[in-house]
């Protein structure tokens, strides 16, 4: 079974700084899916951003980029000039890729301050 | 709005009764998931359909609970003779064949007291 890990419980940044948030998985699958959501206080979850396994670039998604280093199966999340309203929780994601298996498995989150 | 929406958004019951929760995917989306989420956790996969078939359960999902998506379109999640360890929010996701992103509604916060 696949398992997804987030080590940051919390995290926090002065407003317009960079951070980055970690996350590492285990598989033994070669075609799968990660993804980072976002789940703002009281309110629905919205993907940020998201990485193919066989892609070799890094995803981007204007400020939001990922390092995805698949040999050590790490998919960290960088925020450049953090605003208020990046504040909420962020949760790792991944999905097979072998088609039926369409289930996102989470990690635990980690909580995302923005200090103004 | 076009996006997933649930209903109710808050349910409170005493334990031993019986709950429905509805889930309206995004039109046309032919996957429909539920998750439950237990305070400081990630949400945790229950079940899934695509169209009106049921193709995945968790372990988690126990004999109490019930889905089901009759018409494929909308989705009810019934959780039978409720307990306290029931209490969570449950979360409903919709996605389309082609596209790998499961769109989320903003969930039923379940309290069984």
């Amino acid at each position: 079974a696949q398992t997804v890990t987030q080590s940051q419980p919390e995290m926090s940044v002065q407003e317009a700084e960079t951070v980055t948030l970690s996350c590492t998985y285990d598989t033994s699958e070669s075609d799968y899916y990660l993804f980072w959501y976002k789940q703002p206080p009281s309110r629905q979850m919205i993907l940020v951003i998201r990485q193919e396994a066989y892609k070799q670039q890094n995803a981007t998604e204007n400020r939001f980029s990922v390092n995805f280093q698949k040999a050590a199966k790490s998919f960290s999340l960088k925020i450049s000039d953090s605003q208020l309203g990046d504040a909420a929780m962020y949760f790792c994601a991944y999905r097979s890729g072998r088609g039926g298996n369409e289930k996102l498995t989470f990690g635990t989150g980690t909580r995302l301050t923005i200090i103004p | 709005d076009t996006g997933v929406s649930q209903d109710p958004r808050h349910k409170i019951t005493k334990r031993g009764q019986n709950v429905t929760f509805r889930c309206d995917p995004i039109s046309e989306h032919n996957r429909l998931y539920w998750y439950r989420q237990t305070l400081g956790q990630g949400p945790e996969f229950l079940t899934y359909f695509q169209n009106e078939a049921q193709l995945e359960k968790s372990r988690l999902l126990s004999d109490r609970f019930s889905a089901e998506r009759p018409k494929g379109s909308f989705s009810t999640l019934e959780i039978q003779r409720t307990e306290q360890g029931d209490s969570a929010m449950y979360l409903c996701a919709s996605s389309l064949r082609t596209v790998n992103e499961q769109f989320f509604g903003p969930g039923t916060r379940l309290t069984v007291l």
